[in-house]
Parts: structure tokens; sequence; C-alpha cells
């Protein structure tokens, strides 16, 4: 079964600093990427958005400045690179997969998520 | 934000019978753009529906979505057992909410 899957998680301390990646086995990243988070007993949430070339990116208000998504095409690999972590940014971080359907699309495949959780 | 809010919290029903799932989204969904997810513990989410009544590769006749501008139905025809799982719409226009999801559990 094709899936992404997303690594880097673990424990931060406020202020501090975590990478994540996420890549696809055996599948070539070649859509628009995307980081959706899930905070304890919280909805889903969009964090960042990352063009196919890598060219444009957009984060959420909550996350700007502080994260930065980014991609890696020749190694079909996706990133997020999370600085200045607060308690507030513990959650399961999703990455997905956004469709080929032409403007704006949802997301058709999805990792299994990796668990960041920002405590001192 | 348009927010998106999702009815009821919680469904409990048998295999075989019919769920009913609402999205109700405070702004208009720009060109239909609601999509719906299956999400079962320790799992990826999974597309069923985008563009509020289209499904997903590979996803069983049994989910079909409906609506237009602000309210959004996902109907299960008749839940299999491996349907008991939380589900949620998302509007994926310009920014991207999610609903807070609806739990379809076994009665």
């Amino acid at each position: 079964e094709v899936q992404l899957v997303e690594s880097g998680g673990g424990l931060a301390q406020p202020g501090g600093s975590l990478t994540l990646s996420c890549a696809g086995p055996g599948l070539a990243l070649t859509h628009a990427m995307n980081w959706v988070r899930q905070a304890p007993g919280k909805r889903l949430l969009w964090i960042s958005s990352i063009s196919a070339d890598g060219v444009r990116t957009y984060h959420a208000d909550s996350v700007k400045g502080r994260f930065t998504v980014s991609r890696d095409n020749s190694k079909n690999t996706l990133f997020l690179q999370m600085n200045n972590l607060r308690p507030e940014d513990t959650a399961i971080y999703y990455c997905a997969r956004f469709s080929d359907c032409g403007g704006d699309c949802p997301s058709d495949l999805w990792g299994q998520g990796t668990l960041v959780t920002v405590s001192s | 934000e348009n927010v998106l809010t999702q009815s009821p919290g919680t469904l409990s029903l048998s295999p075989g019978e019919r769920a009913t799932l609402s999205c109700r989204a405070s702004q208009s969904v720009t060109r239909n753009n609601l999509a719906w997810y299956q999400h079962k513990p320790g799992q990826a989410p999974r597309l069923l529906i985008y563009s509020a009544f289209i499904r997903a590769t590979g996803i069983p006749d049994r989910f079909s979505g409906s609506g237009s501008g602000t309210d959004f139905t996902l109907t299960i025809s008749r839940l299999e057992p491996e349907d008991f799982a939380v589900y949620y719409c998302q509007q994926y226009g310009n920014t991207k909410t999610f609903g807070q999801g609806t739990k379809v559990e076994i009665k």
C-alpha cells in the first residue's frame, strides 16, 4: 500500500528545535505537499504548504516565522523545520500530498503522523 | 476564517445501518471545495469525498456526499465493520480548515 512516512518527532524543550521529514517509499513526491497537525483533543489544523517545485511556501499565522517547510525533490523528501517551539505546538504532525486536481485540491495521501511533544 | 461545525459529535449505530453526518460552514465554501476524510487511531487519514460529492479513487459507493454553499452531508448507506472511525470535513480553499470530527461508534 502506498503511503507517506513521517519521522523526526520526539520530545523538545520550549524554545527548542526539531526537524520533521516525510518520504514516500517507492513514491516520487511530485505534487504540492502540506503539513497538518492535531493537538490532543483538538481538530486537525493545516500549518504549512509547499508547491511541487518548492518555490512557493505558505504557513499558518500560528507558526509563521517559526516553522519553515521545504523539500528536496532529488531525495523525494519533505521537511518541516520547527524553531522556537512552544508547549502549544505539542501535536501529532501529518504530512499529506495534495491531489493533482488543478487549483485548490484536497489531500489524497497522508502519513500516519509523528508525535511532537514540547515540554520542560 | 471559515469555521466548520460537524454534527453530531458521536453517532452510535449498528453494522448495516445508515449514517448521516453533517458539516456546516460559517461562510459559503468556495466552489464547493469540501472534502470528507476517514480517520482511524494510529492510521493515516483517508480521503473519501472531494468537491462535495465526488468519491475518491477506490472508495466504495456506500459512501456519498451532498450539499453546497454552507451545508454538506456525508452518508454511509450501510455501515460495514471497517467504517467505524472518526470522520472530518475540510474546506480546502485559500485557507484550509477542518471540522471537529464526528465519531461513528458501534452501538
